[in-house]
C-alpha cells in the first residue's frame, strides 16, 4: 500500500531533550516535506527536500533541523526542544515530476514541557 | 506575499444541501491548487488536484474550479452528508517556488 508514515504518533517530552520524528514513504517521490499545524495558524512548511542531499528551509525552520540521506526517508530532528514547538507535525511526499499531487503522512502530536 | 484565505472558516448545513467552500489567493502565477479533506486529530487526504492550465476537476459529488485571473478557487460539494464533516483545506503553489502554502480551512458539519 502506497502510503507516508510517521514514527512515534504521539510524544511527550521535556524541554531541550533531543529528539527525532521518522517519516517514511514507499512511493519513491523526490519530493518531501515536513509541516507543523497550529490552531489559527493552519499548516506552515518547516523545511523540504526535492532530492537526495538537497533540503531547503520553509516559512518556520528555526529550531528544526532535517537531514536527507536516502530517499524514502525524511527525519526531523528537534535538537533542543522548547514549549513552542509544542505542536502537530505532519510529513508529506510527492512526485517531483508532473502533479506534484502530495501525500501526507498521518501526523505526530508533539507536547514539550 | 503569497497568501491564501479560505472564508468561512466554519459551516453547518443540513443534509442534502449543496455548498460551495472558497479559497482565494494572491498572485495569479500559480502552478497548481489541491484541496485536501483532513478529520479531526488525522492527516490530510488529497480529494482534487487542479493544474494551471485546467478550470476544473470533479470526483464523485466534488468539483473544484479554478478562476486564475480573479484568483480563486471554490469546491462545490453535492448532496452534503454528514459524512462531509471535516476541515477542508485548499494548499497553493506557485511557479517562483516549491513551497506548498496553505489556507487556515473551512470547518465543515453536516447534521442530518
Amino acid at each position: 500500500e502506497a502510503q507516508v508514515t510517521q514514527n512515534p504518533r504521539y510524544l511527550i517530552t521535556v524541554t531541550g531533550k533531543k529528539l527525532t520524528v521518522t517519516c517514511s514513504q514507499n512511493m519513491n517521490h523526490e519530493y518531501m516535506s515536513w509541516y507543523r499545524q497550529d490552531p489559527g495558524l493552519g499548516l506552515r512548511q518547516i523545511y523540504y527536500s526535492m532530492n537526495v542531499e538537497v533540503t531547503d528551509k520553509g516559512d518556520v525552520p528555526e529550531g528544526y533541523k532535517v537531514s536527507r540521506k536516502e530517499k524514502r526517508n525524511f527525519p526531523l530532528i528537534l535538537e533542543s526542544p522548547s514549549p513552542n514547538q509544542t505542536s502537530l507535525y505532519f510529513c508529506a511526499s510527492s512526485n517531483g515530476q508532473g502533479a506534484y499531487e502530495q501525500y501526507f503522512g498521518p501526523g505526530t502530536r508533539l507536547t514539550v514541557t | 506575499k503569497q497568501e491564501v484565505t479560505q472564508i468561512p472558516a466554519a459551516l453547518s448545513v443540513p443534509e442534502g444541501e449543496n455548498l460551495v467552500l472558497n479559497c482565494s489567493f494572491t498572485d495569479s502565477a500559480i502552478y497548481n491548487l489541491q484541496w485536501f479533506r483532513q478529520d479531526p486529530g488525522k492527516g490530510l487526504t488529497s480529494l482534487l488536484l487542479i493544474q494551471s492550465s485546467q478550470r476544473e476537476q470533479t470526483s464523485g459529488r466534488l468539483n473544484a474550479s479554478l478562476d486564475k485571473s480573479s484568483g480563486r478557487s471554490t469546491l462545490y460539494i453535492a448532496a452534503s452528508q454528514p459524512g462531509d464533516s471535516a476541515t477542508y483545506l485548499c494548499a497553493v503553489r506557485w511557479y517562483n517556488t516549491d513551497k506548498l502554502i496553505f489556507g487556515t480551512g473551512t470547518r465543515l458539519q453536516v447534521f442530518p
